[in-house]
């Protein structure tokens, strides 16, 4: 199976912040790769696909770049509404995986 | 619009059985593959089980394998999940989802989820 870590866990930050999370699979999954927003009590939404595809509608201050096995989700500009839960999932192969998660907070 | 709407969540004894629906609306039900995605309370995304969109071929991660089984009724317009011999660390919240299809026709991320329905393992 294709494990995937995420980093930093938690990452502290103030709006208008640039952020950058990080996401490393076990092997090669090429741009098979999507990142999720979740805040809480909601389900998760989907960002970006195939590591830098910005799903429609949604602002384009987030983006998505790598493949292989190094992956990057950056916010721009961090807004109030981007406070949440972010998760990095590989759909290259089942069973698919999902990062364990990194927590955008409030500084 | 785009809706997904999961049932049967609730309370059950180790050892017991729970069937999951996931009811969608707004789309074409029989064109998508879907899934099914669960998250232990206070923890990650864990990814459960997948079917393809004629039911033909389904995938299940290790954890579920030989207790859960995925199903759909497309005449029904209903995604399942079977769940049996349940264990606590099957407590989760349960999401359905639909396989967006965008990077591959053979297993694709999820562009729309359910609101969850909560299982409880306890006895």
């Amino acid at each position: 199976d294709i494990q995937l870590t995420q980093s930093p866990s938690l990452l502290s930050a103030s709006v208008g912040d640039r952020v950058t999370i990080t996401c490393r699979a076990s092997q090669g999954i090429s741009s098979y790769l999507a990142w999720y927003q979740q805040k809480p009590g909601k389900a998760p939404k989907l960002l970006i696909y195939t590591a830098s595809t910005l799903q429609s509608g949604l602002p384009s201050r987030f983006s998505g770049s790598g493949s292989g096995t190094e992956f990057t989700l950056t916010i721009s500009s961090l807004q109030p509404e981007d406070f949440a839960t972010y998760y990095c999932q590989q759909v290259n192969s089942f069973p698919f995986t999902f990062g364990p998660g990194t927590k955008v907070d409030i500084k | 619009q785009v809706q997904l709407v999961e049932s049967g969540g609730g309370v059950v004894q180790p050892g017991g059985s729970l069937r999951l629906t996931c009811t969608p609306s707004g789309f074409t039900f029989s064109r998508y593959g879907m899934h099914w995605v669960r998250q232990a309370p206070g923890k990650g995304l864990e990814w459960v089980a997948a079917i393809w969109f004629d039911g033909r071929d389904e995938y299940y991660s290790d954890s579920v394998k030989g207790r859960f089984t995925i199903s759909r009724d497309n005449s029904k317009n209903t995604l399942y999940l079977q769940m049996n011999s349940l264990r606590a660390e099957d407590t989760a919240v349960y999401y359905c989802a639909r396989d967006s299809g965008y990077s591959s026709s053979s297993g694709a991320e999820f562009d729309c989820w359910g609101q969850g329905t909560l299982v409880s393992v306890s006895s």
